[in-house]
Protein backbone atom coordinates (compact mmCIF):
# COMPACT_ATOMS: atom_id res chain seq x y z
CA UNK A 1 0.00 0.00 0.00
CA UNK A 2 1.47 3.33 -0.62
CA UNK A 3 0.20 6.45 1.18
CA UNK A 4 1.26 10.40 0.96
CA UNK A 5 1.01 13.08 4.17
CA UNK A 6 1.37 16.65 3.96
CA UNK A 7 1.96 18.45 6.94
CA UNK A 8 0.51 21.73 7.11
CA UNK A 9 -2.83 22.24 5.40
CA UNK A 10 -2.06 25.66 4.86
CA UNK A 11 1.00 27.81 4.60
CA UNK A 12 1.97 31.40 4.48
CA UNK A 13 5.32 33.19 3.34
CA UNK A 14 5.98 36.62 2.58
CA UNK A 15 7.38 37.09 -0.65
CA UNK A 16 10.58 36.65 -1.42
CA UNK A 17 10.90 34.35 1.07
CA UNK A 18 11.73 30.75 1.26
CA UNK A 19 9.06 28.43 0.42
CA UNK A 20 8.77 24.79 1.98
CA UNK A 21 6.30 22.18 1.62
CA UNK A 22 6.16 18.88 3.60
CA UNK A 23 5.48 15.70 2.61
CA UNK A 24 5.96 12.13 3.52
CA UNK A 25 4.98 9.05 1.57
CA UNK A 26 4.58 5.52 2.55
CA UNK A 27 5.76 2.82 -0.19
CA UNK A 28 6.30 -0.91 -0.31
CA UNK A 29 8.10 -0.29 -3.42
CA UNK A 30 11.21 2.21 -4.44
CA UNK A 31 8.10 4.64 -5.35
CA UNK A 32 7.57 7.81 -8.17
CA UNK A 33 7.37 10.97 -6.39
CA UNK A 34 5.01 13.96 -7.95
CA UNK A 35 4.52 17.35 -7.17
CA UNK A 36 1.07 18.82 -8.33
CA UNK A 37 0.07 22.51 -8.62
CA UNK A 38 -3.60 23.85 -9.13
CA UNK A 39 -4.36 27.25 -9.72
CA UNK A 40 -7.59 28.56 -9.29
CA UNK A 41 -10.54 27.32 -11.92
CA UNK A 42 -7.50 25.15 -13.38
CA UNK A 43 -6.42 21.07 -13.55
CA UNK A 44 -3.54 19.84 -11.90
CA UNK A 45 -0.23 20.81 -13.49
CA UNK A 46 2.91 18.46 -12.79
CA UNK A 47 5.64 20.95 -11.12
CA UNK A 48 8.25 17.97 -10.75
CA UNK A 49 8.63 14.18 -10.75
CA UNK A 50 11.34 11.45 -8.87
CA UNK A 51 11.59 8.48 -10.77
CA UNK A 52 14.97 7.30 -9.16
CA UNK A 53 17.40 9.21 -10.98
CA UNK A 54 18.59 11.74 -9.29
CA UNK A 55 17.81 12.46 -5.88
CA UNK A 56 17.30 16.50 -6.52
CA UNK A 57 14.75 16.87 -8.66
CA UNK A 58 14.49 20.60 -10.63
CA UNK A 59 10.94 21.78 -11.75
CA UNK A 60 9.10 24.15 -13.38
CA UNK A 61 9.04 27.99 -11.64
CA UNK A 62 11.99 27.61 -9.99
CA UNK A 63 10.99 24.62 -7.36
CA UNK A 64 12.72 21.79 -6.51
CA UNK A 65 12.29 18.68 -4.39
CA UNK A 66 14.70 16.35 -2.84
CA UNK A 67 14.17 12.68 -2.21
CA UNK A 68 15.37 11.46 1.34
CA UNK A 69 14.81 7.86 1.44
CA UNK A 70 15.71 7.35 5.16
CA UNK A 71 13.35 10.29 6.12
CA UNK A 72 11.08 8.87 3.57
CA UNK A 73 10.50 12.46 2.48
CA UNK A 74 10.62 14.44 -0.69
CA UNK A 75 9.76 18.83 0.91
CA UNK A 76 9.18 20.72 -1.65
CA UNK A 77 11.23 23.94 -1.53
CA UNK A 78 11.67 27.28 -3.42
CA UNK A 79 13.97 29.60 -2.90
CA UNK A 80 11.89 33.21 -2.94
CA UNK A 81 8.55 32.87 -3.18
CA UNK A 82 6.42 34.93 -5.68
CA UNK A 83 3.24 36.24 -5.72
CA UNK A 84 2.48 33.96 -8.51
CA UNK A 85 3.25 31.01 -6.88
CA UNK A 86 -0.04 31.26 -4.59
CA UNK A 87 -2.00 27.91 -5.50
CA UNK A 88 -2.94 24.16 -3.88
CA UNK A 89 0.15 22.25 -4.19
CA UNK A 90 -0.77 18.28 -4.03
CA UNK A 91 2.07 15.90 -3.39
CA UNK A 92 1.62 12.29 -4.87
CA UNK A 93 2.88 8.54 -5.10
CA UNK A 94 2.66 5.86 -7.50
CA UNK A 95 4.35 2.59 -7.29
CA UNK A 96 3.95 2.06 -11.22
CA UNK A 97 5.07 5.51 -13.41
CA UNK A 98 2.16 7.48 -14.08
CA UNK A 99 -0.83 4.50 -12.92
CA UNK A 100 -2.76 4.87 -9.67
CA UNK A 101 -1.20 8.44 -8.45
CA UNK A 102 -2.19 8.27 -4.75
CA UNK A 103 -2.41 11.78 -3.96
CA UNK A 104 -2.44 13.81 -0.37
CA UNK A 105 -4.80 16.08 0.89
CA UNK A 106 -2.90 19.51 -0.61
CA UNK A 107 -1.39 22.51 0.94
CA UNK A 108 -2.60 25.87 -0.19
CA UNK A 109 0.17 27.83 -0.28
CA UNK A 110 -0.21 32.05 0.53
CA UNK A 111 2.06 34.58 -0.62
CA UNK A 112 2.35 37.67 1.27
CA UNK A 113 2.77 41.01 -0.53
CA UNK B 1 1.04 23.30 -24.21
CA UNK B 2 -1.78 20.60 -25.26
CA UNK B 3 -4.57 20.35 -23.23
CA UNK B 4 -6.99 18.10 -21.48
CA UNK B 5 -10.66 19.92 -21.92
CA UNK B 6 -13.30 18.53 -19.79
CA UNK B 7 -17.18 19.46 -20.06
CA UNK B 8 -19.32 20.68 -18.96
CA UNK B 9 -17.33 22.51 -16.07
CA UNK B 10 -20.56 22.43 -13.09
CA UNK B 11 -22.75 19.48 -13.35
CA UNK B 12 -25.92 20.15 -11.06
CA UNK B 13 -28.40 16.51 -11.07
CA UNK B 14 -30.82 15.35 -8.59
CA UNK B 15 -29.85 11.68 -6.86
CA UNK B 16 -31.02 8.85 -8.74
CA UNK B 17 -29.98 10.23 -11.74
CA UNK B 18 -27.39 9.89 -14.51
CA UNK B 19 -24.66 11.78 -15.53
CA UNK B 20 -22.09 11.35 -17.82
CA UNK B 21 -18.60 13.75 -17.81
CA UNK B 22 -17.23 14.20 -20.78
CA UNK B 23 -13.19 14.99 -21.16
CA UNK B 24 -11.30 14.99 -24.71
CA UNK B 25 -7.77 13.92 -23.74
CA UNK B 26 -5.02 14.93 -26.11
CA UNK B 27 -4.98 13.80 -29.90
CA UNK B 28 -2.22 11.33 -29.45
CA UNK B 29 -2.41 9.84 -25.79
CA UNK B 30 -3.14 6.46 -25.41
CA UNK B 31 -3.64 6.20 -21.56
CA UNK B 32 -6.75 7.51 -19.69
CA UNK B 33 -7.59 8.09 -16.43
CA UNK B 34 -10.52 9.62 -14.22
CA UNK B 35 -9.87 10.97 -10.57
CA UNK B 36 -11.78 12.65 -8.15
CA UNK B 37 -11.54 15.04 -5.07
CA UNK B 38 -14.69 15.17 -2.55
CA UNK B 39 -14.35 18.77 -1.37
CA UNK B 40 -11.84 18.90 1.36
CA UNK B 41 -10.61 15.92 1.30
CA UNK B 42 -7.30 13.81 -1.37
CA UNK B 43 -7.78 13.78 -4.90
CA UNK B 44 -8.54 9.77 -5.49
CA UNK B 45 -7.61 7.48 -8.17
CA UNK B 46 -11.08 5.93 -10.15
CA UNK B 47 -10.06 3.99 -13.41
CA UNK B 48 -7.39 3.74 -15.84
CA UNK B 49 -8.04 3.52 -19.47
CA UNK B 50 -5.80 1.74 -21.99
CA UNK B 51 -6.95 0.26 -25.72
CA UNK B 52 -10.72 0.30 -24.97
CA UNK B 53 -10.37 -1.51 -21.99
CA UNK B 54 -9.87 -0.97 -17.81
CA UNK B 55 -6.43 -1.32 -17.28
CA UNK B 56 -6.93 -0.67 -13.32
CA UNK B 57 -9.70 0.61 -10.85
CA UNK B 58 -10.25 1.37 -7.05
CA UNK B 59 -12.53 0.37 -5.06
CA UNK B 60 -14.50 3.29 -5.22
CA UNK B 61 -15.41 2.21 -8.94
CA UNK B 62 -18.10 -0.04 -8.48
CA UNK B 63 -20.81 -1.13 -10.91
CA UNK B 64 -22.35 2.72 -10.84
CA UNK B 65 -19.62 3.63 -12.88
CA UNK B 66 -18.65 3.12 -16.25
CA UNK B 67 -16.14 4.54 -18.79
CA UNK B 68 -15.89 4.66 -22.49
CA UNK B 69 -14.43 6.47 -25.57
CA UNK B 70 -17.04 6.19 -27.88
CA UNK B 71 -15.86 7.69 -31.16
CA UNK B 72 -11.83 7.47 -30.32
CA UNK B 73 -11.78 11.21 -29.26
CA UNK B 74 -13.95 11.79 -26.48
CA UNK B 75 -13.64 9.94 -23.03
CA UNK B 76 -16.49 9.67 -20.78
CA UNK B 77 -17.52 8.60 -17.51
CA UNK B 78 -20.99 7.91 -16.55
CA UNK B 79 -22.50 7.64 -13.01
CA UNK B 80 -25.44 5.35 -13.54
CA UNK B 81 -27.51 6.43 -10.91
CA UNK B 82 -26.01 9.30 -8.68
CA UNK B 83 -25.72 9.24 -4.98
CA UNK B 84 -25.27 12.72 -2.64
CA UNK B 85 -21.54 10.97 -1.94
CA UNK B 86 -20.69 11.15 -5.76
CA UNK B 87 -20.78 15.12 -5.32
CA UNK B 88 -17.02 15.87 -6.22
CA UNK B 89 -14.58 17.40 -8.36
CA UNK B 90 -14.04 14.54 -11.31
CA UNK B 91 -10.59 14.78 -12.75
CA UNK B 92 -9.73 13.17 -16.23
CA UNK B 93 -6.38 12.90 -16.77
CA UNK B 94 -4.07 11.61 -19.94
CA UNK B 95 -0.75 10.21 -21.27
CA UNK B 96 0.72 9.50 -24.39
CA UNK B 97 2.35 6.40 -22.97
CA UNK B 98 3.06 3.83 -20.66
CA UNK B 99 6.63 4.91 -20.11
CA UNK B 100 6.93 6.03 -16.59
CA UNK B 101 9.14 9.81 -17.89
CA UNK B 102 5.87 10.84 -19.73
CA UNK B 103 3.91 13.41 -18.06
CA UNK B 104 0.41 12.91 -17.34
CA UNK B 105 -1.87 15.97 -18.12
CA UNK B 106 -5.15 16.87 -16.34
CA UNK B 107 -8.24 18.22 -17.29
CA UNK B 108 -9.17 21.91 -15.00
CA UNK B 109 -11.81 19.09 -14.02
CA UNK B 110 -15.72 18.82 -14.00
CA UNK B 111 -17.52 19.87 -10.64
CA UNK B 112 -20.66 17.22 -9.59
CA UNK B 113 -23.52 18.58 -7.03
CA UNK B 114 -25.94 15.53 -6.72
CA UNK B 115 -29.01 17.15 -5.05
Amino acid sequence: AQSVTQLGSHVSVSEGALVLLRCNYSSSVPPYLFWYVQYPNQGLQLLLKYTSAATLVKGINGFEAEFKKSETSFHLTKPSAHMSDAAEYFCAVSNFGNEKLTFGTGTRLTIIP
Amino acid sequence: EPEVTQTPSHQVTQMGQEVILRCVPISNHLYFYWYRQILGQKVEFLVSFYNNEISEKSEIFDDQFSVERPDGSNFTLKIRSTKLEDSAMYFCASTRSGVQNEKLFFGSGTQLSVL
